[in-house]
């Protein structure tokens, strides 16, 4: 069956310390594969996807993610983190006409 | 540019009521689609719609209908709320229904029910 997991529910970082957090995918074909943040209180925004070509992409907010396909991931990874990034975010995966299979969140806090 | 737009944005229903979530776009996109997020389980697909007239089960349907008699409008009807659907709401829009197009999600719906 086709899942995300995101193992860490909660991570927290100092700013402008780098973040990694990490996505592990199960989908038999070539995945398109997304990553959503979500402010308290607020509906979900795109980070950045990947649907084919370069396994790095570049997201906006300075956020970029790796599509691994021997691990089965797409790690989301930030240089330096910024108390604005405190937030929660979603990896997804689409399962077919744009069904998208959500993982749990992981819950970012950002210390001072 | 409004975007896809919820109403309400809170609700409390007592156990039996129902209830219609109103979700409406303005982008002229082919796709639209709601999700519940609970704690812990991400968000879940409830029905989508690839077109006017057009709708399918996602996920977790039950307790939830829906119909789409325009482009710009998919209302999600709760026929007889329990306390499991207590839940955010969220309606999500996409220019098509092919996987490789970005989803736009709506501010949400935080309903209770008791």
């Amino acid at each position: 069956a086709q899942s995300v997991t995101q193992p860490d529910i909660h991570i927290t970082v100092s700013e402008g310390a780098s973040l990694e957090l990490r996505c592990n995918y199960s989908y038999g074909a070539t995945p398109y594969l997304f990553w959503y943040v979500q402010s308290p209180g607020q509906g979900l925004q795109l980070l950045l996807k990947y649907f084919s070509g370069d396994t790095l992409v570049q997201g906006i907010k300075g956020f970029e993610a790796e599509f691994k396909r021997s691990q089965s991931s797409f790690n989301l990874r930030k240089p330096s983190v910024h108390w604005s990034d405190a937030a929660e975010y979603f990896c997804a995966v689409d399962g077919g006409y744009n069904k998208l299979i959500f993982g749990a969140g992981t819950r970012l806090a950002v210390h001072p | 540019n409004a975007g896809v737009t919820q109403t309400p944005k809170f609700q409390v229903l007592k156990t039996g009521q129902s209830m219609t979530l109103q979700c409406a776009q303005d982008m002229n996109h082919e796709y639209m689609s709601w999700y519940r997020q609970d704690p812990g389980m991400g968000l879940r697909l409830i029905h989508y719609s690839v077109g006017a007239g057009i709708t399918d089960q996602g996920e977790v349907p039950n307790g939830y209908n829906v119909s789409r008699s325009t482009t710009e409008d998919f209302p999600l009807r709760l026929l007889s709320a329990a306390p499991s659907q207590t839940s955010v709401y969220f309606c999500a829009s996409s220019p098509t229904h092919d996987g490789n197009t970005e989803a736009f999600f709506g501010q949400g719906t935080r309903l209770t029910v008791v």
